[in-house]
């Protein structure tokens, strides 16, 4: 099946900082690539979507100066974390989609935990 | 507005009992439902899903019916297995949607 890889698995930053996250396809392109995000015990929020070449869509209520995203290529997208606070927080997850194929052909990452101090 | 709720945050089954899940939706433009299972630490994985046009979709131990009359569906495993122990997620999108709208998600726990 299709892979789908994150990095890092986990990261600790201080408050202030700014972190990148990269999401890859490993095996397939992918020309949209969707970022999440988790709090404890609660759904997978999507906070943006992007498509290759092209800017990140952003879902209401996300900041996309703080989340920046970049997906300047079929197989690597990256989320940067701006000025990271501790409400930050959070388990970031990614996936990828390939082609043209319907909403379920969406494989996903192993999630980063991002730990803000 | 949470338009899919799973309203049961946990379950415990007996190993070789089944296990039902349930989903409940908000939204009647939802096509297409999906069930995803998801360990600690990982991302989720996708297990079984059904289109709007159908009431049930079986693949081995796993059925997912669907009521769309009561904007409900169920996810059953039979028999159950320990290594089914994990947090299940039902997700939904509309027709020619990118994303999936997740529910909260339910951990399965079963005992051996």
């Amino acid at each position: 099946g299709a892979v789908v890889s994150q990095h890092p698995s986990r990261v600790i930053c201080k408050s202030g900082t700014s972190v990148k996250i990269e999401c890859r396809s490993l095996d397939f392109q992918a020309t949209t690539m969707f970022w999440y995000r988790q709090f404890p015990k609660q759904s997978l929020m999507l906070m943006a979507t992007s498509n290759e070449g092209s800017k990140a869509t952003y879902e209401q209520g996300v900041e996309k100066d703080k989340f920046l995203i970049n997906h300047a290529s079929l197989t690597l997208s990256t989320l940067t974390v701006t000025s990271a606070h501790p409400e930050d927080s959070s388990f970031y997850i990614c996936s990828a989609r390939a082609g043209t194929g319907g909403s379920w052909e969406q494989y996903f990452g192993p999630g980063t935990r991002l730990t803000v101090t | 507005d949470q338009q899919v709720k799973q309203n049961s945050p946990s379950l415990s089954v007996q190993e070789g009992r089944i296990s039902i899940l349930n989903c409940d939706y908000t939204n009647s433009m939802f096509d297409y439902f999906l069930w995803y299972k998801k360990y600690p630490a990982e991302g989720p994985t996708f297990l079984i899903s059904i289109s709007s046009i159908k009431d049930k979709n079986e693949d081995g131990r796993f059925t997912v019916f669907l009521n769309k009359s009561a904007k409900h569906l169920s996810l059953h495993i039979v028999p159950s297995q320990p290594g089914d122990s994990a947090v299940y997620f039902c997700a939904a999108s509309e027709p020619g949607a990118n994303n999936l709208f997740f529910g909260t998600g339910t951990r399965l726990t079963v005992i051996p």
